[in-house]
């Protein structure tokens, strides 16, 4: 049973530049969270995919997107890259409607 | 929205001790309380989880209590033991059913735990 993966696991980009990052859920699960973790915090939640639509978002600007596709699998495009936007990016996945989510290993981005 | 405070940032106990790490939130709406363990360079991990039709949950070393009234719930370890050592978060959402099947986890700062041999 494969467990959620993300890539890429590492990733260097500079200011300005865009950048994408991939999940795929759990086997079985239909519904993709993405979390940023700044260096010794707690996750922030950006958004939430199901059925390939954006269900819920937090206070993320909209240089933050994302999309869902047909496999349930999603990415996250960040745009116009800052110094700030440095952070482990943590996919999580779920069934609709469950609580429990499950969290992926991370990319690790840093903007330079 | 919701807000999530946890203590301490840093606790250190010595292996055979009991450890305890508090959470209070501020969402009324907010009836499920996961619990997260991360190990350095790791992924969280679902440690143990409750929901607000139950005040105590317990799973072999780990239990979790949840007082809805005063909004604030706990995570107790006994019998540490030095792979307990990582950083808990503690989380708060209002539950699934409730939001329309969709939920976002607001996730409180993070406790390092510490267990000394």
């Amino acid at each position: 049973d494969a467990g959620v993966t993300q890539s890429p696991t590492h990733l260097i980009k500079t200011r300005g530049q865009q950048v994408t990052l991939r999940c795929s859920p759990k086997s079985g699960h239909d519904t993709v969270s993405w979390y940023q973790q700044a260096l010794g915090q707690g996750p922030q939640f950006i958004f939430q995919y199901y059925e390939e639509e954006e269900r819920q978002r937090g206070n993320f600007p909209d240089r933050f997107s994302g999309h869902q596709f047909p496999n349930y699998s999603s990415e996250l495009n960040v745009n116009a890259l800052l110094l700030g936007d440095s952070a482990l990016y943590l996919c999580a996945s779920s069934f609709f409607g469950s609580n429990e989510q499950f969290f992926g290993p991370g990319t690790r981005l840093t903007v330079l | 929205g919701e807000n999530v405070e946890q203590h301490p940032s840093t606790l250190s106990v010595q292996e055979g001790d009991s450890a305890v790490i508090k959470c209070t939130y501020s969402d009324s709406a907010s009836n499920y309380f996961p619990w997260y363990k991360q190990e350095l360079g790791k992924r969280p991990q679902l440690i143990i989880d409750i929901r607000s039709n139950v005040g105590e949950k317990k799973d072999q070393r780990i239990a979790v209590t949840l007082n809805k009234t005063a909004k604030h719930f706990s995570l107790h370890i006994t019998e540490t033991q030095p792979e307990d050592s990582a950083v808990y978060f503690c989380a708060a959402t209002p539950d699934s059913l409730l939001t329309g099947g969709g939920n976002k986890l607001t996730f409180g700062t993070g406790t390092q735990l510490k267990v000394e041999l």
